[in-house]
């Protein structure tokens, strides 16, 4: 069974600009989440989607943003890239919204 | 969600068993405790979950004490592969998939 596939797994992006990441969830998984992981403030939860709604949202600015589609693949958007967005995100999906979730390998996403 | 305290670092030595402390006394009747664990850039990977009983799989085992304040991962027979960072998260699962992770502990297992 394959695991959970995010692209790209490597991004550089300039200051001002915007980034779209993907997510494709295990098989059958109705729940997404999203995580940023910075050395400076750890694993942060973003939010979570389950069959194309938001179920929770993350303390983070209106420019971070998400979507899921109806194959319960996800995508998040970054608008207006700061420094501070250089980070790893992570997606994670789950059977139903409240199993264990299932972490993908991450975008490390560079803002110069 | 209910706060998690776990040591900074543990080192254990390869074949033995390692055993992660965890300390969660604000835990609510209906939170679960969750182990996950990341080894060195890569995506967080699950280990288990209990509730209130014991709980064992083919990775690892989780001990929870009767009055749920605390737990214990064990690692029974730890290998180089396990030096990652474990975490302990606590949770109510009826409110999505949101995890909160803490520092977690660094485990470095030695040969």
């Amino acid at each position: 069974k394959a695991g959970v596939t995010q692209t790209p797994r490597y991004l550089i992006k300039t200051r001002g600009q915007q980034v779209t990441l993907s997510c494709s969830p295990i098989s059958g998984h109705r729940s997404v989440s999203w995580y940023q992981q910075t050395p400076g403030q750890g694993l942060q939860f973003l939010f979570e989607y389950f069959s194309e709604t938001q179920r929770n949202k993350g303390n983070f600015p209106g420019r971070f943003s998400g979507r899921q589609f109806s194959n319960s693949r996800s995508e998040m958007n970054v608008s207006t890239l700061e420094l501070g967005d250089s980070a790893l995100y992570l997606c994670a999906s789950a059977l139903i919204s409240n199993t264990e979730a299932f972490f993908g390998q991450g975008t490390r996403l560079t803002v110069v | 969600d209910a706060k998690t305290t776990q040591p900074t670092s543990m080192d254990c030595a390869e074949g033995r068993a390692a055993n992660l402390p965890c300390n969660h006394s604000t835990i609510s009747g209906n939170e679960y405790v969750y182990w996950y664990r990341q080894i060195h850039s890569q995506g967080p990977q699950y280990i288990i979950h209990g509730l209130k009983n014991n709980e064992t799989n083919e990775m690892a085992s989780l001990i929870i004490t009767e009055d749920r304040k605390s737990s214990t991962l064990i690692l029974p027979h730890a290998t180089l592969r396990d030096t990652a960072v474990y975490y302990c998260i606590v949770r109510v699962d009826e409110y999505g998939n949101k995890l909160v992770f803490g520092a977690g502990t660094i485990l470095r297992v030695k040969s």
